[in-house]
C-alpha cells in the first residue's frame, strides 16, 4: 500500500486558516486521496477526497499537487471543535465492476489543536 | 449518529468471560470492518467483510471471532481475553470508496 506521511503535530487558532500537509510520493495513478478526521473519544468521520482536481466541501477544501505527489487539507475557519487528529490516507478507486475493495490503512495522523 | 450503531459502549469483561460487540449499519453498504484502537496506537485493521464473506484477517488471535450474518450486522465475539485486549474497538462500513464509522465499543478486560 501506497504510504502518507504528516507531521505529528500542529496548532492553530480559532478562526484562522489551518493547512494540514501530506506528503504520498509513491501515489498510484488510480488511487484517490481520502482525509478522515478523529475527535476525541468517536470513531473516525470522512473528511473530504480526491483524484486530481482540487475538491470543495462543506467540511473542508483539498488541494492536490499537480504532480500528486503531496496535497494539503485545508480548514478555512478554525474552530475548537476541529480539534482532532486528521489522517491522510490512499485509497484505490472503485474497479469497474463496482464492488468493494481496498482498505482504510490508519498511520499516526497530525494532532491538530485549536487555541481560543 | 453516524448510520453505523455499536453496541455496547462500554463493555468491561473478566478474562474468563464469553462476550459479543454488534455493529448495524443500514446504509446499504456490501463491505464491513472492524477496528482496533489502542491506547496511543493508530488504528489497526482486523477484520474485512464483503457481501457478508470474510476477505481479510490481519493475523488477529482466535480468541477475537467476526461473525457477518447479512450485509447490515457485523459481530465480534470474544473469549478469554487478555489485558492487552483492552482497547476501543470500531466497526464501519464501505459501499467501496469513503466509509462510515460506528463510535466505538470501549473494552475493559480485567
Amino acid at each position: 500500500d501506497a504510504k502518507t506521511t504528516q507531521p505529528n503535530s500542529m496548532e492553530s487558532n480559532e478562526e484562522e486558516p489551518v493547512h494540514l500537509p501530506c506528503n504520498h510520493s509513491t501515489i498510484s495513478g488510480t488511487d484517490y486521496i481520502h482525509w478522515y478526521r478523529q475527535l476525541p473519544s468517536q470513531g473516525p468521520e470522512y473528511v473530504i477526497h480526491g483524484l486530481t482536481s482540487n475538491v470543495n466541501n462543506r467540511m473542508a477544501s483539498l488541494a492536490i499537487a499537480e504532480d500528486r505527489k503531496s496535497s494539503t487539507l485545508i480548514l478555512h475557519r478554525a474552530t475548537l471543535r476541529d480539534a482532532a487528529v486528521y489522517y491522510c490516507i490512499l485509497l484505490p478507486g472503485r474497479n469497474a465492476g463496482g464492488t468493494s475493495y481496498g482498505k482504510l490503512t490508519f498511520g499516526q495522523g497530525t494532532i491538530l489543536t485549536v487555541h481560543p | 449518529e453516524t448510520g453505523v450503531t455499536q453496541t455496547p459502549r462500554h463493555l468491561v469483561m473478566g478474562m474468563t468471560n464469553k462476550k459479543s460487540l454488534k455493529c448495524e449499519q443500514h446504509l446499504g453498504h456490501n463491505a464491513m470492518y472492524w477496528y482496533k484502537q489502542s491506547a496511543k496506537k493508530p488504528l489497526e485493521l482486523m477484520f474485512v467483510y464483503n457481501f457478508k464473506e470474510q476477505t481479510e484477517n490481519n493475523s488477529v488471535p482466535s480468541r477475537f471471532s467476526p461473525e457477518c450474518p447479512n450485509s447490515s450486522h457485523l459481530f465480534l465475539h470474544l473469549h478469554t481475553l487478555q489485558p492487552e485486549d483492552s482497547a476501543l474497538y470500531l466497526c464501519a462500513s464501505s459501499p467501496g470508496d469513503g466509509y462510515t464509522f460506528g463510535s466505538g465499543t470501549r473494552l475493559t478486560v480485567v
